[in-house]
């Protein structure tokens, strides 16, 4: 069956240091892919979603590239900031059985630190 | 676009009493679905309408969980005879209900069994 696997539950880092928070998925098909970023006490909103021309996602300096090779669609970030502290989840979304689907890891826990 | 609300925002309610929980999604989103989430489970699926009707419901836990959607405007969540492991965030998602289409996301309904 389809699923999503975050190896970190919890990150910490530095302020000013690379992020990159993993996602590998299995699908019998070719899904989507998104990541979803939720701040304490607000809703999960979406961070970034998967193109299906191989483009690039891009947003506030997050980006995700989608290995189909390797089942992959990781968060990356150049310089982590205090703000980006927040529970990530990578999600899987395709149709099944003619209704769309969506699932979801277990979400990484990012601490960015002064 | 007033985004998914759901009300309450928060509940407190004692051991073994019921507990209704509402969403109301985006208008015109065909796909309604409806999450736990825990610090220890992260999100786990409940169930899922599609234009009304329950397509999915494996997540519920059959003996005191329903969830209905009696039109296109509003869900419940109803929990019967409430336990303390029910402590939860309950968020209800929409989405116009395509391959690829984004889930978003209500701000949740913290629900607190003592």
């Amino acid at each position: 069956g389809d699923s999503v696997t975050q190896t970190e539950g919890l990150v910490t880092l530095t302020e000013g240091l690379p992020v990159m928070l993993n996602c590998t998925y299995q699908s019998t098909y070719s899904p989507f892919l998104f990541w979803y970023v939720q701040h304490l006490n607000e809703a999960p909103k979406l961070l970034l979603k998967s193109f299906t021309d191989n483009k690039r996602p891009e947003h506030q300096g997050f980006h995700a590239t989608l290995h189909k090779s390797s089942s992959s669609f990781h968060l990356q970030k150049s310089s982590a900031q205090l703000s980006d502290s927040a529970l990530y989840y990578c999600a899987l979304s395709r149709l099944t059985t003619g209704y769309q689907n969506f699932y979801f890891g277990k979400g990484t826990s990012l601490t960015v630190i002064p | 676009n007033a985004g998914v609300i759901q009300t309450p925002r928060h509940k407190v309610t004692g051991k073994g009493q019921e507990a209704t929980l509402w969403c109301e999604p985006i208008s015109g989103h065909s796909a309604v679905f409806w999450y736990r989430q825990t610090i220890v489970q992260g999100l786990e699926f409940l169930t899922y309408f599609r234009n009304q009707a329950p397509i999915d419901d494996s997540g519920m836990p059959k003996e005191r969980f329903s969830a209905q959607m009696p039109n296109q405007s509003h869900s419940t969540l109803k929990i019967q005879s409430t336990q303390p492991q029910d402590s939860a965030v309950y968020l209800c998602a929409s989405s116009p209900g395509n391959s690829g289409n984004t889930l978003y996301f209500g701000e949740g309904s913290r629900l607190i069994v003592v």
